[in-house]
C-alpha cells in the first residue's frame, strides 16, 4: 500500500535551517509529481512546493521562494525539503503528498528562539 | 494567483442530513479541483479529484460537481465520522491554492 513518511521536523531558531524528508513506498515513486503542504497550528492548509516526477520542474509558494528548495532522489524513493532562513511564520506541520491523492502523516517544524 | 473561496466557513448539521459546501475560484480552472477532509490532529484525506471523480475507497455519499469557477461538495446521509473540516484546492496553475476550509459540526 502507498506510504509516505515524513521526518526531520524539530525546533530551530529563527534564521536557522532544517531539512525534511519524505520516504515513499508502495508505488513507483519516479512516476509521480510530489508536493509539500503545510498547516500552521489551528489554521488552514498552505501549498508550499511541487516537484515534477523526474525533478525537471519545481514550483514554490511566494512565501518560501528563495528560502526553501524541494528535491527528490528517485533511486532512494525520497522527497526532500531544504528550509533555510527560517522564520517564526514557517512554524507548521509539513505534509508530503503524492499528486492529488496520498498524504503523509506530517512532521512538525517549530521556529522559535 | 488564483484565489479559492469556500462557503460557508462553518456548518452545523445533524446525523442523516445532506449538506453542500461551495468553492469558488477567482478565474476559470476548468475541472482542476480537489476536495480533502481533515479531522483534528490527522493528516488530510483525499476525497475527490478532477472536480467529480472519487478517490479509491471513498464512498459515493461524497459527490463533487462543477467546472470553470463554481464547484460544490455534497455529502449525503451524514454519519458521525463525516464531521470534519473540508478543503478545496485548485491545481490548474501554480501556486496550487487552497480554500480556507469549511468546518462541519454536529448540531
Amino acid at each position: 500500500q502507498v506510504q509516505l513518511v515524513e521526518s526531520g521536523g524539530g525546533v530551530v531558531q529563527p534564521g536557522g535551517s532544517l531539512r525534511l524528508s519524505c520516504a515513499a513506498s508502495g508505488f513507483t515513486f519516479s512516476s509521480y509529481g510530489m508536493h509539500w503542504v503545510r498547516q500552521t497550528p489551528g489554521k488552514g492548509l498552505e501549498w508550499v512546493a511541487f516537484i515534477q516526477y523526474d525533478g525537471s520542474n519545481k514550483y514554490y509558494a511566494d512565501s518560501v521562494k528563495g528560502r526553501f528548495t524541494i528535491s527528490r532522489d528517485n533511486s532512494k524513493n525520497t522527497l526532500s525539503l531544504q528550509m533555510n532562513s527560517l522564520r517564526s511564520e514557517d512554524t507548521a506541520v509539513y505534509f508530503c503528498r503524492r499528486a492529488v491523492d496520498y498524504w503523509g502523516q506530517g512532521t512538525l517544524v517549530t521556529v522559535s528562539s | 494567483d488564483i484565489q479559492m473561496t469556500q462557503s460557508p466557513s462553518s456548518l452545523s448539521a445533524s446525523v442523516g442530513d445532506r449538506v453542500t459546501i461551495t468553492c469558488r475560484a477567482s478565474q476559470d480552472i476548468s475541472n482542476f479541483l480537489a476536495w480533502f477532509q481533515q479531522k483534528p490532529g490527522k493528516a488530510p484525506k483525499s476525497l475527490i479529484y478532477a472536480a467529480s471523480s472519487l478517490q479509491v475507497g471513498v464512498p459515493p455519499k461524497y459527490r463533487g460537481s462543477g467546472s470553470g469557477t463554481d464547484f460544490t461538495l455534497t455529502i449525503s446521509s451524514l454519519q458521525p465520522e463525516d464531521f470534519a473540516t473540508y478543503y478545496c484546492q485548485q491545481y490548474y496553475s501554480f501556486p496550487h491554492s487552497f480554500g480556507q476550509g469549511t468546518k462541519l459540526e454536529i448540531k
